[in-house]
């Protein structure tokens, strides 16, 4: 079946350490990417897309995720995390002439001060 | 901003009551979403809309329907709620057309549904 697969389920870093959260999907085609953040208490927000272009995306709070199309990946990337990126994020992929989102199980990040 | 409004927060229902949860998108979206949430499952799509009285299923529509009468309005029923509908219901808007259209969903803030 076709699916969003995230493999970290629980990560525990320490303030300043470098985050990568892995994403691969198993759709074959053109897809569009997306990772979102959901903070404790609120809604999903959107922290940064792919659907074409540069490979390297750039997304807020100083989050960036590369699309390498070989390996199906999309991973997150944070070079140095603060106590305020504690969240859950999640993957999510729409391939093209479909209109929803399949996500990922999602990663709960915990960043201890 | 894109605003979607979820009319209830937190409710509480017993097995075998019909329940309705409301939402409401005011950018003009043409298509909205239900998704449940539950830990370790992510999110996972229950039906969606593309437009006005237009629905499809998603991965797990059984036990439930949904209802789009007006564009900004897409409500999820639950005929009669089971313990394992318990979750958190999260609705959800995009564009369909036009430059925008990448797909980006909005969600709202959700409804936490007991059900005992």
């Amino acid at each position: 079946a076709q699916s969003v697969s995230q493999h970290n389920h629980h990560v525990i870093l320490s303030e300043a350490a470098s985050l990568e959260l892995g994403c691969n999907y198993s759709y074959g085609g053109t897809v569009n990417l997306f990772w979102y953040v959901q903070y404790p208490g609120q809604h999903l927000q959107l922290l940064l897309k792919y659907f074409s272009g540069d490979p390297l995306v750039k997304g807020i709070k100083g989050f960036e995720a590369e699309f390498i199309k070989s390996k199906f990946s999309f991973n997150l990337r944070k070079p140095s995390v603060q106590w305020s990126d504690t969240a859950e994020y999640f993957c999510a992929v729409k391939p093209t002439g479909r209109r929803a989102l399949t996500f990922g199980s999602g990663t709960r990040l915990q960043v201890q001060p | 901003d894109v605003k979607v409004t979820q009319s209830s927060r937190y409710l509480v229902k017993r097995t075998g009551e019909k329940v309705f949860l409301e939402c409401v998108q005011d950018m003009d979206h043409e298509n909205m979403f239900w998704y449940r949430q539950d830990p370790g499952l992510g999110l996972r799509l229950i039906y969606f809309s593309y437009d006005v009285k237009m629905k499809e299923k998603g991965d797990i529509p059984e036990g439930y329907s949904v209802s789009r009468e007006k564009k900004e309005r897409f409500s999820l029923i639950l005929e009669s709620a089971s313990t394992n509908q318990t979750s958190m219901y999260l609705c959800a808007s995009s564009l369909s057309r036009g430059q925008g259209a990448t797909g980006e969903l909005f969600f709202g803030e959700g409804s936490r549904l007991t059900v005992l």
